[in-house]
């Protein structure tokens, strides 16, 4: 069956980075985009950005351009989301999310578990 | 970037129910590529719809899409207590958005 599994929680100090992983497994890695999706405690989705295993191609939230970075290793089906410069509302969890419909933006039909990022000093 | 505006923000029924979500968008949506998710406490979000009408696998018929250009509805009939959740509308058509979503609860 189609699963994303994501890394572990993680807490942070202001102005450090984190990197959460998320692993695809059931399906063919590359046919389908992979967006991140943040919520911060007792608020709505907010969507961050997208990228595409097939040939890298992304798009970022412009709220998040300067800071985050999304890769991925197709050698081990494997998605990436680097965000810099923390700030306390920050403070979110984090999901990936795979694309319902092959090789073009749509929504999102598989969602990992969620990783809780806290950032405080 | 285009803006959703879900109302209201939250809605108290009783089961056996119906309800309708609104989700209005700042501009029009590129191929009513509108979807609809169901999130639950501590859960993430579940897709219910995707194109606007279209049901995602496994949803119940009790869900139903409509609308086009700006202005899109959720409707849910026959309210059962797995139901009541959060509910949040999303657009692909360029880049992605979300609604701020509404509050299905129990009155």
């Amino acid at each position: 069956q189609i699963q994303l599994v994501q890394s572990g929680a993680e807490v942070e100090k202001p102005g450090a980075a984190v990197k959460v992983s998320c692993k695809a497994s059931g399906y063919t890695f590359t046919n389908f985009g992979i967006s991140w999706v943040r919520q911060a405690p007792g608020q709505g989705l907010e969507w961050m950005g997208w990228i595409s295993p097939h040939n890298g191609n992304k798009n970022y939230a412009q709220k998040f351009q300067d800071r985050v970075t999304m890769t991925t290793d197709t050698s081990t089906s494997t998605a990436y989301m680097d965000l810099r410069n923390l700030r306390s509302d920050d403070t979110a969890v984090y999901y990936c999310a795979r694309d319902s419909h092959l090789l073009r933006y749509s929504a999102a039909a598989y969602w990992g578990q969620g990783t809780l990022v806290t950032v405080s000093s | 970037e285009v803006v959703l505006t879900q109302s209201p923000g939250t809605l108290s029924l009783s089961p056996g129910g119906r309800v309708t979500l609104s989700c209005r968008a700042s501009q029009t949506v590129t191929s009513n590529y509108i979807a609809w998710y169901q999130q639950k406490p501590g859960q993430a979000p579940r897709l219910l719809m995707y194109a606007a009408s279209s049901r995602a696998t496994g949803v119940s018929e009790r869900f139903s899409g409509s609308g086009s250009g700006t202005d899109f509805t959720l409707t849910i009939v026959r309210l059962e207590p797995e139901d009541f959740a959060v509910y949040y509308c999303q657009q692909y058509g360029r880049t992605f958005t979300f609604g701020g979503g509404t509050k299905v609860e129990i009155k």
